[in-house]
């Protein structure tokens, strides 16, 4: 029962290296997304993605890139680095929930970002 | 547009004592509204969520939360607090027919001896 799998748990960068963030799940979740956790402003979301092929844009988009090719993965892209990018990231999947709204998230353990 | 305000972004209580956390929304239309809790570098695992119907949800752990429309909040509770209860948590709310999740900025409970 491996759920949801972040790679790697933590990474250094310097200004302007690019690189990506992997998310795998196995229970088959339609729904993925990624959020950035900053200190004093909860989880802001990034992009998400509803089903195989289909992406849309979050709170935070700008300088990540992501794709959805399978059910399972959904990885994140930084294309140049900055500092402010220093975050923890955090993968989830979920279900749908009733009527279409949010079902219940299941998260990754995070991956530690430091750009320098 | 959704948002959540948490009231508190540090709450201390004894151990034993009442444990209260404050959520307040705005959501143009009825909201699902949820309550996670984060352990120390984990990532974050569902408390409660109240979707229709009864507006007292019982959670894990002995939390509770009550939705209350006309104050558009939905403040979380546990009668005993217990040393295991120190974490961060973070309420959330959603739209019907909307895959969006929108946090609240955190409030992080610290549980004295």
């Amino acid at each position: 029962n491996a759920g949801v799998t972040q790679t790697p748990k933590f990474q250094v960068l310097k200004t302007g290296q690019s690189m990506t963030l992997q998310c795998a799940q196995d229970m088959n979740h339609e729904y993925m997304s990624w959020y950035r956790q900053d200190p004093g402003m909860g989880l802001r979301l990034i992009h998400y993605s509803v089903g195989a092929g289909i992406t849309d844009q979050g709170e935070v988009p700008n300088g990540y890139n992501v794709s959805r090719s399978t059910t399972e993965d959904f990885p994140l892209r930084l294309l140049s680095a900055a500092p402010s990018q220093t975050s923890v990231y955090f993968c989830a999947s979920n279900r749908p929930g009733l009527a279409g709204g949010s079902g219940e998230l299941f998260f990754g353990e995070g991956s530690r970002l430091t750009v320098l | 547009a959704q948002s959540v305000t948490q009231l508190g972004s540090h709450v201390s209580v004894s151990e034993g004592a009442l444990v209260l956390l404050r959520c307040n929304y705005s959501s143009s239309v009825p909201p699902y509204l949820f309550w996670y809790v984060q352990y120390p570098n984990q990532g974050l695992q569902l408390l409660l969520k109240y979707t229709t119907g009864a507006t007292l949800v019982k959670g894990i752990n002995g939390f509770e939360a009550e939705f209350k429309k006309s104050e558009t909040s939905f403040h979380l509770t546990k009668p005993s607090a217990h040393m295991s209860d120190a974490a961060e948590y973070f309420c959330a709310v959603s739209e019907q027919g909307a895959q969006k999740l929108v946090f609240g900025q955190g409030t992080r409970l610290t549980i004295n001896p």
